[in-house]
């Protein structure tokens, strides 16, 4: 079983709409959760780190959910700026997992 | 955030040559390195991790003599690719991690690596 899992999509949507992504991580003893940005041919950015009680960034909600062992991101009123694949990154005993990542295309 | 630069941004060499990649974490220290390459379409997969001051490790099937990693203080490491080929044309990422509360890591913009 994958360390993460993540749907990889791809996610067309219209501008506008609300999107979320989750992703699912096998180890419970997992500390630290992200959610990255890519663009293509980029490297990855930080959009924003998920804590416990879940945390909001503008459009942006991410949630944790360690009884179930997944996160989620919601993406609130999508931008055509917002198409890029989001990487589900998980740290685990000081090394990182990352999830395949999830295709977003945000349609005029 | 925190910066992490990475020289060169894009690299062509013949086959048989070496190539070194550097990672500068430029505003903080990063006692551990990451070292990842990833494929056209595919993600980003983990190579090794680089700690200063000490040998790498290695994920399984990565060759520890082909991928020389030397992470000789707090703000740099370094990647060769000896004797490159074909097949190692990629897209080489390192990220360097926070020691926050965190850890969040930040990565370099990548090199992109053309071997013909």
């Amino acid at each position: 079983r994958k360390e993460v899992e993540q749907d990889p999509g791809p996610f067309n949507v219209p501008e506008g709409a609300t999107v979320a992504f989750n992703c699912t991580y096998s180890n419970s003893a997992s500390q630290s959760f992200f959610w990255y940005r890519q663009d293509c041919r980029k490297e990855p950015k930080l959009l924003m780190s998920v804590y416990s009680s879940g945390n909001e960034d503008g459009r942006f909600t991410a949630q944790l959910n360690r009884a179930s062992q997944y996160i989620s991101l919601l993406i609130r009123d999508s931008k055509l700026s917002d198409s890029a694949t989001y990487l589900c990154v998980v740290n685990g005993v000081g090394q990182f997992y990352f999830g395949t990542g999830t295709s977003l295309t945000v349609i005029p | 955030g925190a910066v992490v630069s990475q020289h060169p941004s894009r690299v062509i060499c013949k086959s048989g040559t070496s190539v070194k990649i550097e990672c500068r974490s430029l505003d903080f220290q990063a006692t551990t390195m990451f070292w990842y390459r990833q494929f056209p379409k595919q993600s980003l997969m983990l190579m090794a991790t680089s700690n200063e001051g000490s040998k790498a490790t290695y994920e399984q099937g990565v060759e520890k003599d082909k991928f020389l990693i030397n992470h000789a203080s707090l703000t740099l490491s370094t990647l060769t690719v000896t004797s490159a080929h074909p097949e190692d044309s990629s897209f080489y990422i390192c990220s360097a991690r926070d020691e926050g509360p965190d850890y969040e890591q930040y990565f370099g913009p990548g090199t992109r690596l053309t071997v013909t």
